[in-house]
This record gives structure tokens, C-alpha cells and sequence, in this order.
């Protein structure tokens, strides 16, 4: 029974638009939300990350939405860049621990 | 220095083969963690040492043995494992336990035949 769903495994967007990135989480004792973002051959690392009390949260390009009453958040990258491309993960936090999704693919094509 | 470095990159091991992963972080964070990723899913966590104890063992066989030798190093002693073991086994730290912001080390790629 997966608790964190990222239902789109890939998603193709063009250089200078918005990319956004969906994941919905079924256990409501979660109370912390990341992105990471991962390239091949390396560890994920950290992007952005919401506290459940909270309902955005920007740095820079990027930007966490949280809708906790639809157990939904998204990740908004404006504008993508072609750097941008790599899998990003949703991950959610409870006790101390981490559950991930499974990811989505993201491409920014020039 | 903020890596976390994992050797070796891959692994190939017998059933009958003892061998061991190892993961080193020099930011001084206090928590330390081995999580397992399977082809096409997400990882999984294994266990977690918290200020070089064993705080957490997610219900992994014993044929898995995590040692954490100093608050920099941690180790995964391998044994008797099965095919279905093979798999990304990736370390990762934080500052304390209590934070969720964790930093991620490449992974090492095992393969057991």
C-alpha cells in the first residue's frame, strides 16, 4: 500500500515554462514534506521542503504547495531549465521517518 | 563538505560471501541511515543509528548486520544473501534524528548471484 503517489512517472515541459509536479499521500500523521531531486549515478539530494502547518513555501525558482485537506502537494519550477532534468521525489515525513514516491521524470527540453 | 560517500559502487557476491558496504560522512551530523531500492520503486528504509545507536531496524532480515564504528562511518556487514536481495543500497545522514532533511550518498549497486 504505497502512502505517497506520484502517478506521473514522466513529464516532458520546454525550456522557460512552468513544470509542475504532483504527489498525493494518504496518511494524514505525516507532517513534513521534501522534494528531492536526483540525477543518474548520484545520491537524491535536497530541494525544497513544507511543514504541515504551513501551505507554501518558495525558494528561488522553486515552489511547494500544500493542500493538506486533499492530501495533495506540488512542486513548481518557473522557469524550467534544462538542468532541471532529472527524477524528482516526493518524500513525506512522520516519526522521524521518511517515506518516498516513486518519482517522476522530468525532461526540459531546449 | 556536504557528501556522503559510499564504497564500493557495486557489488557482485556469491551466496556464500560475506562482504560489507561503507558509508562516511564528515558534517557532523548524528543520525546516520541505510536505505534499499529495489528496480522501479521507491527506497525503503532499513535502519537508523542515532548518535552511533541503533535506533530503528525496519524489520530487516539478520543476514543484513549495520554497524556504526564512530559517528562518521557506518557500515552494512552482508551474509548469506539471496537474489532477491540485489538491489541500490543507499546511506544516507542528518544533522540530528529529529531532522528530515537528509543528505544522500551516491548508493552502491549489489548484485548477488
Amino acid at each position: 500500500d504505497q502512502q505517497v503517489k506520484q502517478n506521473s512517472p514522466s513529464l516532458s515541459v520546454q525550456e522557460g515554462r512552468i513544470s509542475i509536479l504532483n504527489c498525493d499521500y494518504t496518511n494524514s500523521m505525516f507532517d513534513y514534506f521534501l522534494w528531492y531531486k536526483k540525477y543518474p549515478a548520484e545520491g537524491p539530494t535536497f530541494l525544497i521542503s513544507i511543514s504541515s502547518i504551513k501551505d507554501k513555501n518558495e525558494d528561488g525558482r522553486f515552489t511547494v504547495f500544500l493542500n493538506k485537506s486533499a492530501k495533495h502537494l506540488s512542486l513548481h519550477i518557473v522557469p524550467s531549465q534544462p538542468g532541471d532534468s532529472a527524477v524528482y521525489f516526493c518524500l513525506a515525513g512522520s516519526n522521524y521517518k521518511l517515506t518516498f514516491g516513486k518519482g517522476t521524470l522530468l525532461t526540459v527540453n531546449p | 563538505d556536504t557528501e556522503v560517500t559510499q564504497t564500493p559502487k557495486h557489488l557482485v557476491m556469491g551466496m556464500t560471501n560475506k562482504k560489507s558496504l561503507k558509508c562516511e560522512q564528515h558534517m557532523g551530523h548524528r543520525a546516520m541511515y541505510w536505505y534499499k531500492q529495489k528496480a522501479k520503486k521507491p527506497p525503503e528504509l532499513m535502519f537508523v543509528y542515532s548518535y552511533e545507536k541503533l535506533s530503528i531496524n525496519e524489520s530487516v532480515p539478520s543476514r543484513f548486520s549495520p554497524e556504526c564504528p564512530n559517528s562518521s562511518l557506518l557500515n552494512l556487514h552482508l551474509h548469506a544473501l539471496q537474489p532477491e536481495d540485489s538491489a541500490l543500497y543507499l546511506c544516507a545522514s542528518s544533522q540530528d534524528p529529529g531532522s528530515y532533511e537528509q543528505y544522500f550518498g551516491p548508493g552502491t549497486r549489489l548484485t548477488v548471484t
